[in-house]
């Protein structure tokens, strides 16, 4: 069993649909992440959870909507997304060190959630 | 803010030989990380070595070494002995020690490097 888990792998959603993204981690994190993949760009980070709660919302626009019900799981909402919003979406978590130092800075990923949009 | 660039969309290397990735940075802080993640096709990104800003010394792992300048702002990534299992893409990574930057990364475009039979 892979440390970061999500699910699904693929999706593909008309413009008027609504679906989630889920993101699990066995790692006993306590920060977790939303990153988006598009072609030819760098990563995007979008969101930042920090034992549960949002610490960084990188200017996304509301159609993405997180969630965080504990440290170990992370959701995506999607509603009324666009065709440019499609993209590998990936999660990843980390250890915050003391005092919400920097630890070691290393990031755990997902395998990601490819999202089509029609 | 920090930016990170990879100058080398697209790489390919001969099996057993040594390939050199590009990376440079931009930032005003003095302590930070730099980092090179490895994705493979399958797509799950992996860590392959991390330098800190402070230590002099680069950062070695196995076939795996850093060029890192700071003055230059530059962190390269030395594969020798490719092996056909290094194909991916590789993404250099910068974040600032202090403050509340936690997990947060940035990243380069990417190098897809292809390691050929």
């Amino acid at each position: 069993e892979t440390g970061v888990t999500q699910t699904p792998r693929h999706l593909v959603m008309g413009m008027t649909n609504k679906k989630s993204l889920k993101c699990e981690q066995h790692l006993g994190h306590n920060a977790m992440y939303w990153y988006k993949q598009s072609a030819k760009k760098p990563l995007e980070l979008m969101f930042v959870y920090n034992f549960k709660e949002q610490t960084e919302n990188n200017s996304v626009p509301s159609r993405f909507s997180p969630e965080c019900p504990n440290s170990s799981h992370l959701f995506l909402h999607l509603h009324t997304l666009q065709p440019e919003d499609s993209a590998l979406y990936l999660c990843a978590s980390s250890p915050v060190g003391l005092a919400g130092g920097p630890g070691t800075g290393e990031l755990f990923f997902g395998e990601g959630s490819r999202l089509t949009v029609l | 803010a920090q930016t990170v660039t990879q100058s080398q969309p697209e790489m390919s290397v001969q099996e057993a030989e040594t390939v050199t990735l590009s990376c440079t940075y931009d930032t005003s802080e003095n302590n930070y990380y730099l980092f090179w993640y490895k994705q493979p096709p399958s797509r799950q990104m992996i860590l392959v070595i991390r330098q800190e800003a402070y230590k002099q010394q680069n950062a070695t792992e196995n076939r795996f070494s850093v060029n890192f300048q700071k003055a230059a702002k530059s962190f390269s990534l030395k594969i020798s002995d490719s092996q056909l299992g290094d194909t991916a893409m590789y993404f250099c990574a910068f974040r600032a020690a202090g403050g509340t930057s936690y997990g947060k990364l940035t990243f380069g475009q990417g190098t897809i490097l292809t390691v050929h039979p």
